[in-house]
């Protein structure tokens, strides 16, 4: 299975950008990247996520690799409610037809005021 | 419109008991997921039902079930229960499932403690 890597921990002042690094070199074509965060005591909840060229959406932007070997994760202004650990997910494709989340152990993003 | 519901949300057995976790997903939605989350294993992806049928299955053993219902609300079951079942629980929908552009909604998870 494609698997990502992150960092494991990132901190950011409260109001500035934040760029969360996620690493993907065995990604194949047909894999679309996928960031969901998790708030303490909530379960994940879906961000972004994008396929060849940069995304951007009302919580944060995607910014993807031209080899797609990593990808950004981009909050533009950090606040205290974007502490959580956000995680970086390849959608494979599998023989079933169907495709399944492989989760690895995520940033966690202290904020601080 | 609601999100995805859980039940119960924390529960507390014993080895050897075992447990029945509920999932009701978002209204419309056909595909449901569960998850098993821990601090050393991080979260796992357990199996997937869609239309009542297991889709997609993880690595995890016999005593680790599930099943879809027609409205596709979906229950999981854990049989022999170990010491290390002990996890937050999540189940997460989505309209789907089978579309790499799908997005899940997870709910607030069941927490379960074997002692």
């Amino acid at each position: 299975d494609a698997k990502t890597t992150q960092p494991n921990s990132m901190e950011s002042n409260e109001e500035e950008p934040v760029h969360l690094p996620c690493n993907h070199s065995t990604i194949s074509g047909t894999d679309y990247i996928h960031w969901y965060r998790q708030l303490p005591s909530q379960g994940p909840e879906y961000v972004i996520h994008g396929l060849t060229s940069n995304v951007n959406n009302r919580m944060a932007s995607l910014a993807i690799a031209e080899d797609r070997k990593s990808s950004t994760l981009i909050l533009h202004r950090a606040t205290l409610r974007d502490a959580a650990v956000y995680y970086c997910i390849l959608r494979p494709y599998i023989t079933s037809g169907t495709y399944k989340y492989i989760f690895g152990t995520g940033t966690r993003l202290k904020v601080l005021a | 419109k609601a999100g995805v519901t859980q039940t119960p949300r924390y529960l507390i057995k014993t080895r050897g008991q075992q447990v029945t976790l509920s999932c009701s997903p978002i209204s419309g939605h056909r595909s449901v997921s569960w998850y098993q989350q821990t601090p050393g294993q991080g979260l796992q992806f357990l199996f997937e039902y869609f239309s009542e049928t297991q889709r997609n299955k993880g690595n995890f053993p016999g005593r680790f079930s599930g099943r879809q219902f027609s409205n596709s609300r979906s229950e999981m079951n854990v049989s022999t229960l170990e010491l290390g079942d002990s996890a937050l629980y999540l189940c997460a929908s989505s309209l789907a499932g089978g579309h790499s552009t799908d997005t899940q909604y997870f709910g607030p998870g069941t927490r379960l403690t074997v002692l």
